[in-house]
């Protein structure tokens, strides 16, 4: 078991492109998160998947955001056309469904310039 | 939604003193309540969970309390050296769905030598 592992580790884009990261979970995990955090703050909530279904998206997240977890494994977090707030570290966690601790991988960091 | 605050930004404390950190929270009360450390640059890493019907957990140097009449949790960290120094972060339930949990801005704690 090699932990939640997550690609890129870091990513440079001009503003307006638009960028994908991966995640795969702990393998027998059937919970994924998806958060974002920002110098200083805690990390926000963006998306949750249980096994391939997506059950709840933060209301802060604008149309340009979207994930997915197509088999229940690996998921996928794209921003289209991003924008310079959108520089932050991308974290994805996976749970089980009986423990509640979340395992995190190590994040993304992106820099929108 | 709720709403989550942690006592200080920066704890500075010297080595070999007990550290306490504060976890408020202002409106849902959650069934459980988490700790996690977060290194610079790395992802939070889970540290202790404690239920609605316990009062106190302890881990090695590591002791929370959970008092949901104040809707407050405290985190101790005795004995504390400075691989302790680190950023600590309190997430619990966002609401009785349960589904997601949400972080508070975390502490960052420095234990001097």
């Amino acid at each position: 078991d090699t932990g939640v592992s997550q690609d890129p580790r870091h990513k440079i884009t001009k503003r307006g492109q638009n960028v994908t990261f991966r995640c795969d979970p702990i393998s027998e995990h059937n919970r994924l998160y998806w958060y974002r955090q920002t110098l200083g703050q805690g990390p926000e909530f963006l998306t949750y998947f249980q096994n391939e279904a997506q059950l709840e998206k933060s209301r802060l997240l604008s149309d340009r955001f979207s994930a997915e977890r197509p088999k229940g494994s690996f998921s996928t977090l794209e921003i289209q056309r991003t924008e310079q707030g959108d520089s932050a570290m991308y974290l994805c966690a996976s749970s089980s469904q009986t423990n509640t601790e979340a395992f995190f991988g190590q994040g993304t960091r992106l820099t929108v310039v | 939604s709720q709403k989550i605050e942690q006592n200080s930004e920066a704890l500075n404390i010297q080595e070999g003193k007990t550290a306490t950190l504060t976890c408020n929270y202002t409106n849902y009360s959650p069934a459980y309540l988490q700790w996690y450390r977060q290194d610079p640059g790395r992802g939070p890493v889970f540290l202790l969970l404690i239920r609605e019907n316990e009062k106190e957990k302890r881990k090695e140097r590591l002791k929370v309390t959970f008092d949901t009449t104040l809707k407050q949790s405290l985190f101790h960290i005795t004995a504390s050296q400075p691989a302790d120094s680190a950023t600590y972060l309190c997430a619990l339930e966002e609401d009785n769905y349960g589904q997601n949990f949400v972080f508070g801005p975390g502490t960052r704690l420095s234990v001097l030598p």
